[in-house]
């Protein structure tokens, strides 16, 4: 599986967008962008994923650009209860595992 | 989202016992789960994969016979830690894969602290 390169932190203010980088840039054709979050003392959260088009659900939109070597995840209104870690994984869609880099701790502040 | 649940939540238990937490995936089948550890401050570490109807497989430097894995249904896997040492010490989180043509991912449990004193 590709590697993924995040920042380590990023701060955001309650109710403006947060915009979380991935970088994949050896990325190759089958493998799919997944995020999930972790706040803290609990289970990774799924949020999204996708393959080559922009996607977007009820939690937040995933950005990916045309050569498919990074990505944004966007929060479109963070929230306090937004504050946890978010991972970027990159993973080939009929291989089961997932391997987890350090993630991005996002802190929203009032 | 799918809804993947873990008991115990946590348990405290004393150097040389053995402790068994449970992943159940609640509403849905699941021939494939994952157990993972993360120890604090740092990212969720991969151990094995469990898989129904057959052994599991354990990542890399992943003693299978301190961490045995049992697959028993379509929706229940068991992660046994055997003497357990302080040093087992962790969070211990299992994930549920929901297969489908679209929408298959990782669900995962609100994990299980263990504490062996």
């Amino acid at each position: 599986d590709a590697k993924t390169t995040q920042p380590t932190s990023m701060d955001c203010a309650e109710g403006r967008a947060a915009n979380l980088p991935c970088n994949h840039s050896t990325i190759s054709g089958n493998e799919y962008v997944y995020w999930y979050r972790q706040i803290h003392s609990q289970g990774p959260q799924y949020i999204i994923h996708g393959l080559k088009n922009n996607e977007t659900n009820e939690m937040a939109s995933l950005i990916i650009t045309e050569d498919r070597k990074s990505s944004t995840l966007i929060l479109p209104h963070a929230t306090l209860r937004d504050t946890a870690v978010y991972y970027c994984i990159v993973r080939a869609y009929n291989f089961n595992k997932f391997y987890f880099g350090s993630g991005t701790k996002l802190n929203v502040k009032p | 989202g799918a809804v993947v649940s873990q008991h115990p939540s946590w348990v405290i238990c004393k150097s040389g016992t053995s402790v068994k937490i449970e992943c159940r995936s609640l509403d849905f089948q699941a021939t494939t789960m994952f157990w993972y550890r993360q120890f604090p401050k740092q990212s969720l570490m991969l151990m094995a994969t469990s898989n129904e109807g057959s052994k599991a497989t354990y990542e890399q430097g992943v003693e299978k016979d301190k961490f045995l894995i049992n697959h028993a249904s379509l929706t229940l896997s068991t992660l046994t830690v055997t003497s357990a040492h302080p040093e087992d010490s962790s969070f211990y989180i299992c994930s549920a894969r929901e297969e489908g043509w679209y929408q298959e991912t990782q669900y995962f449990g609100p994990g299980t602290r263990l504490l062996v004193l």
